[in-house]
């Protein structure tokens, strides 16, 4: 298993300001992935970041909007920036161990 | 692509009730597919999950067939308890399409009154 630690837990912030959620987990792993979870709907991955190389995003996602940090095998960052309304979400980082995923508690963000 | 269908909720039931919630896939290759669940204020965590036709995965007093003659893999309890009120999630993965990143349902709020 993993344990993920995941922080803020929640945030109000203002439109045009930028958010950086944390992730820590208990043991080294290769890839973490970033999900954003809106009310009613599925778990969207946001991109997959790698240690040592350029985070891959998915379609609909860029790196302006979403940049994202991997210094090490056990942390990610996840940035929000220059947000808007429509970034009110709950932020998963998950990480993959034998074909299961592990999730942190989730960041949930409103834009005001 | 891959593709998962789950019923809509809310469900709401009755403690002890017996509970269902569908799930139908669409993949290209031969997935695991995984049940998760979301209780309120937490992330999602694995509850059962089966790798291949016929396999039945099991956990909590939960249970899913992987049934590939109808593309299924419905979610059981026999008797739901208030603690069970939670979303639950669909989800499988394809590794023949080279990644296991799962592709997860919408989700289905499970209500349980005492």
């Amino acid at each position: 298993s993993a344990v993920i630690s995941q922080k803020p837990s929640r945030d109000i912030c203002q439109r045009g300001t930028s958010l950086t959620i944390q992730c820590q987990v208990d043991s080294q792993v290769t890839m973490m992935f970033w999900y954003r979870q809106q009310p009613g709907q599925s778990l969207t991955l946001i991109a997959t970041a790698n240690q040592g190389s350029e985070a891959t995003y998915e379609s609909g996602f860029v790196i302006d909007k979403f940049p994202i940090s991997r210094p090490n095998l056990t942390f990610s960052t996840l940035t929000v920036s220059n947000m808007s309304p429509e970034d009110s979400s709950i932020y998963l980082c998950s990480v993959g161990r034998d074909e299961k995923l592990f999730f942190g508690s989730g960041t949930q963000l409103s834009v005001l | 692509g891959n593709s998962v269908t789950q019923m809509e909720g809310p469900v709401t039931l009755s403690e002890e009730a017996f509970l269902t919630i569908n799930c139908t896939y669409t993949a290209t290759g031969y997935p695991s597919l995984f049940w998760y669940v979301q209780y309120p204020g937490e992330g999602l965590q694995l509850l059962l999950k089966a790798t291949k036709a016929d396999d039945k995965g099991s956990n909590k007093g939960f249970e899913a067939t992987y049934r590939k003659e109808t593309t299924s893999f419905h979610l059981e309890k026999g008797s739901v308890q208030v603690s069970d009120s939670a979303v639950y999630f669909c989800a499988l993965s394809d590794l023949s399409g080279g990644s296991y990143i799962p592709t997860f349902g919408r989700g289905t709020s499970l209500i349980v009154h005492p």
